[in-house]
Protein backbone atom coordinates (compact mmCIF):
# COMPACT_ATOMS: atom_id res chain seq x y z
CA UNK A 1 0.00 0.00 0.00
CA UNK A 2 0.98 3.56 -0.97
CA UNK A 3 1.22 5.71 1.93
CA UNK A 4 0.94 9.52 0.79
CA UNK A 5 2.25 12.16 3.61
CA UNK A 6 1.23 15.68 3.26
CA UNK A 7 2.66 18.96 4.47
CA UNK A 8 2.44 21.16 6.10
CA UNK A 9 -0.67 20.11 8.30
CA UNK A 10 -2.11 23.66 8.32
CA UNK A 11 -1.33 26.71 5.90
CA UNK A 12 -1.95 29.80 7.34
CA UNK A 13 -1.94 33.16 4.69
CA UNK A 14 -3.90 35.90 3.25
CA UNK A 15 -6.27 36.08 0.30
CA UNK A 16 -3.91 37.24 -2.43
CA UNK A 17 -1.04 34.87 -1.16
CA UNK A 18 0.37 31.65 -2.97
CA UNK A 19 -0.06 28.68 -1.45
CA UNK A 20 2.32 25.05 -1.91
CA UNK A 21 1.23 21.94 -0.86
CA UNK A 22 3.17 19.17 -0.66
CA UNK A 23 2.13 15.57 -1.34
CA UNK A 24 4.86 12.82 -0.40
CA UNK A 25 4.36 9.18 -1.27
CA UNK A 26 6.35 6.30 0.00
CA UNK A 27 7.28 4.45 -3.24
CA UNK A 28 7.13 6.01 -6.63
CA UNK A 29 3.38 6.51 -8.17
CA UNK A 30 2.98 4.64 -11.56
CA UNK A 31 2.39 7.09 -14.69
CA UNK A 32 2.45 9.94 -12.43
CA UNK A 33 -1.54 8.98 -11.61
CA UNK A 34 -1.93 11.61 -8.75
CA UNK A 35 -5.02 13.43 -8.32
CA UNK A 36 -5.84 16.15 -5.84
CA UNK A 37 -9.47 17.84 -4.14
CA UNK A 38 -10.44 20.54 -2.45
CA UNK A 39 -13.42 19.84 0.54
CA UNK A 40 -14.99 22.60 1.98
CA UNK A 41 -16.98 22.43 5.58
CA UNK A 42 -19.79 20.38 5.30
CA UNK A 43 -19.84 19.06 1.46
CA UNK A 44 -17.88 16.69 -0.23
CA UNK A 45 -14.77 16.85 -2.09
CA UNK A 46 -14.89 17.91 -5.53
CA UNK A 47 -11.30 17.03 -7.71
CA UNK A 48 -9.32 19.77 -8.59
CA UNK A 49 -6.35 18.01 -10.58
CA UNK A 50 -5.42 14.48 -12.26
CA UNK A 51 -2.46 13.11 -13.12
CA UNK A 52 -0.41 15.16 -11.11
CA UNK A 53 -0.91 18.00 -13.69
CA UNK A 54 -4.18 17.93 -15.55
CA UNK A 55 -7.15 20.45 -14.39
CA UNK A 56 -10.57 19.06 -13.90
CA UNK A 57 -13.46 20.92 -15.80
CA UNK A 58 -14.30 24.18 -14.44
CA UNK A 59 -11.25 24.36 -12.41
CA UNK A 60 -9.66 28.01 -12.38
CA UNK A 61 -6.09 28.30 -13.29
CA UNK A 62 -4.67 29.87 -10.10
CA UNK A 63 -4.54 26.29 -9.21
CA UNK A 64 -2.18 23.92 -11.04
CA UNK A 65 0.28 20.48 -10.23
CA UNK A 66 3.08 19.19 -10.56
CA UNK A 67 5.94 16.53 -9.98
CA UNK A 68 6.08 12.94 -10.58
CA UNK A 69 7.83 9.72 -8.92
CA UNK A 70 7.24 10.21 -4.97
CA UNK A 71 6.94 13.72 -4.80
CA UNK A 72 3.99 16.00 -5.46
CA UNK A 73 2.81 20.13 -5.29
CA UNK A 74 -0.20 21.50 -5.56
CA UNK A 75 0.32 25.33 -6.08
CA UNK A 76 -2.41 28.29 -5.55
CA UNK A 77 -1.21 30.90 -7.16
CA UNK A 78 -3.59 33.70 -5.44
CA UNK A 79 -5.41 32.77 -3.04
CA UNK A 80 -8.82 33.77 -3.34
CA UNK A 81 -11.75 33.60 -0.33
CA UNK A 82 -13.16 30.82 -1.89
CA UNK A 83 -9.81 28.68 -1.64
CA UNK A 84 -9.62 28.51 1.76
CA UNK A 85 -10.57 24.90 2.40
CA UNK A 86 -8.59 21.46 3.35
CA UNK A 87 -6.86 20.18 0.24
CA UNK A 88 -5.87 16.09 -0.15
CA UNK A 89 -4.08 14.16 -2.63
CA UNK A 90 -4.60 10.73 -3.57
CA UNK A 91 -2.97 7.88 -5.36
CA UNK A 92 -4.43 5.66 -8.10
CA UNK A 93 -1.62 4.44 -9.42
CA UNK A 94 -1.98 0.76 -7.96
CA UNK A 95 -3.34 -1.96 -7.32
CA UNK A 96 -6.31 -1.30 -4.51
CA UNK A 97 -6.64 0.21 -2.34
CA UNK A 98 -7.07 3.86 -3.59
CA UNK A 99 -5.25 5.96 -0.94
CA UNK A 100 -5.42 9.48 0.33
CA UNK A 101 -2.91 11.74 2.06
CA UNK A 102 -3.67 13.05 5.60
CA UNK A 103 -4.98 16.48 4.30
CA UNK A 104 -3.63 20.08 4.49
CA UNK A 105 -5.55 22.76 5.77
CA UNK A 106 -5.61 26.23 4.23
CA UNK A 107 -6.64 29.15 6.75
CA UNK A 108 -7.13 32.72 6.58
CA UNK A 109 -4.39 34.30 8.39
CA UNK B 1 -25.91 15.80 -15.14
CA UNK B 2 -24.10 13.43 -13.07
CA UNK B 3 -25.79 12.94 -9.77
CA UNK B 4 -25.07 10.29 -6.61
CA UNK B 5 -27.88 10.24 -3.71
CA UNK B 6 -26.53 8.50 -1.02
CA UNK B 7 -29.20 7.52 1.49
CA UNK B 8 -29.99 4.50 4.43
CA UNK B 9 -27.57 6.21 7.37
CA UNK B 10 -28.73 7.20 11.31
CA UNK B 11 -28.13 5.79 14.70
CA UNK B 12 -27.35 2.59 15.16
CA UNK B 13 -26.70 0.12 18.15
CA UNK B 14 -22.72 -1.73 17.76
CA UNK B 15 -22.74 -4.95 16.51
CA UNK B 16 -25.66 -4.08 14.27
CA UNK B 17 -26.27 -3.76 10.66
CA UNK B 18 -27.19 -0.98 8.12
CA UNK B 19 -27.59 -0.56 4.52
CA UNK B 20 -26.56 2.23 2.40
CA UNK B 21 -27.97 3.04 -0.94
CA UNK B 22 -26.39 5.37 -3.98
CA UNK B 23 -29.10 6.09 -6.83
CA UNK B 24 -27.00 7.17 -9.60
CA UNK B 25 -28.17 8.64 -12.87
CA UNK B 26 -27.02 11.16 -15.38
CA UNK B 27 -24.36 8.70 -16.54
CA UNK B 28 -24.35 5.45 -17.99
CA UNK B 29 -23.79 3.48 -14.66
CA UNK B 30 -23.31 -0.08 -15.65
CA UNK B 31 -19.82 1.16 -17.57
CA UNK B 32 -18.14 2.35 -14.34
CA UNK B 33 -16.54 1.37 -11.20
CA UNK B 34 -17.90 2.68 -8.17
CA UNK B 35 -16.70 3.69 -4.76
CA UNK B 36 -17.66 4.10 -0.86
CA UNK B 37 -15.14 6.60 1.00
CA UNK B 38 -16.10 7.03 4.62
CA UNK B 39 -14.38 10.29 6.64
CA UNK B 40 -14.58 9.98 10.52
CA UNK B 41 -15.40 13.08 12.29
CA UNK B 42 -12.43 15.59 11.73
CA UNK B 43 -10.79 12.80 9.97
CA UNK B 44 -9.02 12.54 6.43
CA UNK B 45 -10.66 10.42 3.67
CA UNK B 46 -11.05 6.08 3.43
CA UNK B 47 -11.78 4.08 0.56
CA UNK B 48 -13.84 1.15 2.03
CA UNK B 49 -15.47 -0.78 -0.79
CA UNK B 50 -14.54 -0.60 -4.90
CA UNK B 51 -16.73 -2.37 -6.95
CA UNK B 52 -16.26 -2.84 -11.03
CA UNK B 53 -18.23 -2.10 -13.41
CA UNK B 54 -20.43 -5.60 -13.53
CA UNK B 55 -19.55 -6.39 -10.36
CA UNK B 56 -17.04 -9.33 -10.71
CA UNK B 57 -14.40 -7.48 -8.93
CA UNK B 58 -14.69 -5.84 -5.58
CA UNK B 59 -12.02 -5.02 -2.87
CA UNK B 60 -12.21 -3.89 0.80
CA UNK B 61 -9.73 -2.86 3.16
CA UNK B 62 -8.55 -4.86 6.00
CA UNK B 63 -10.41 -2.37 8.22
CA UNK B 64 -13.90 -3.22 6.90
CA UNK B 65 -13.19 -6.60 5.49
CA UNK B 66 -15.59 -9.01 6.24
CA UNK B 67 -17.83 -7.03 7.88
CA UNK B 68 -18.96 -4.68 4.83
CA UNK B 69 -20.17 -5.75 1.61
CA UNK B 70 -20.28 -3.85 -1.48
CA UNK B 71 -22.92 -4.52 -4.43
CA UNK B 72 -25.00 -2.73 -7.11
CA UNK B 73 -28.19 -3.04 -9.63
CA UNK B 74 -26.94 -2.17 -12.70
CA UNK B 75 -30.50 -2.43 -14.11
CA UNK B 76 -31.98 0.32 -10.92
CA UNK B 77 -28.65 2.73 -11.16
CA UNK B 78 -27.85 1.66 -7.84
CA UNK B 79 -25.01 1.05 -5.42
CA UNK B 80 -25.59 -0.42 -1.79
CA UNK B 81 -23.04 -0.76 0.91
CA UNK B 82 -23.84 -3.67 3.51
CA UNK B 83 -22.43 -2.97 6.83
CA UNK B 84 -22.89 -5.83 9.15
CA UNK B 85 -20.85 -5.81 13.17
CA UNK B 86 -20.34 -1.94 13.13
CA UNK B 87 -18.51 -0.82 15.86
CA UNK B 88 -17.70 3.27 16.95
CA UNK B 89 -15.17 3.25 15.22
CA UNK B 90 -17.32 3.22 11.73
CA UNK B 91 -18.95 6.11 12.85
CA UNK B 92 -18.80 8.68 9.92
CA UNK B 93 -20.23 10.22 6.65
CA UNK B 94 -20.40 7.87 4.02
CA UNK B 95 -19.59 9.02 0.23
CA UNK B 96 -20.40 6.85 -2.81
CA UNK B 97 -18.11 8.20 -5.75
CA UNK B 98 -17.71 7.59 -9.42
CA UNK B 99 -14.47 6.22 -10.96
CA UNK B 100 -13.86 8.50 -14.06
CA UNK B 101 -12.43 6.28 -16.78
CA UNK B 102 -15.69 3.78 -18.03
CA UNK B 103 -14.02 0.30 -17.21
CA UNK B 104 -11.09 0.79 -15.08
CA UNK B 105 -10.89 -1.02 -11.47
CA UNK B 106 -9.13 1.79 -10.02
CA UNK B 107 -8.96 5.56 -10.95
CA UNK B 108 -9.59 9.29 -9.79
CA UNK B 109 -12.98 10.42 -8.97
CA UNK B 110 -14.75 12.56 -11.11
CA UNK B 111 -18.29 12.72 -9.18
CA UNK B 112 -19.06 12.23 -4.96
CA UNK B 113 -22.57 12.42 -3.36
CA UNK B 114 -23.55 14.85 0.01
CA UNK B 115 -22.69 11.92 1.86
CA UNK B 116 -24.63 10.28 4.53
CA UNK B 117 -23.74 10.27 8.05
CA UNK B 118 -23.82 6.92 9.76
CA UNK B 119 -22.91 6.70 13.81
CA UNK B 120 -22.56 3.54 15.82
CA UNK B 121 -23.86 4.43 19.45
CA UNK B 122 -25.28 2.46 22.25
Amino acid sequence: EIVLTQSPGTLSLSPGEGATLSCRASQSVRSDFLAWYQQKPGQAPRLLIFGASGRATGIPDRFSGSGSGTDFTLTISRLEPEDFAVYYCQQYGSSPPLTFGGGTKVEIK
Amino acid sequence: QVQLVESGGGVVQPWRSLRLSCAASGFTFSSYAMHWVRQAPGKGLECVAVISYDGSNKYYPDSVKGRFTISRDNSKNTLYLQMNSLRAEDTAVYYCAKGRVAGQFIYYFDYWGQGTQVTVSS
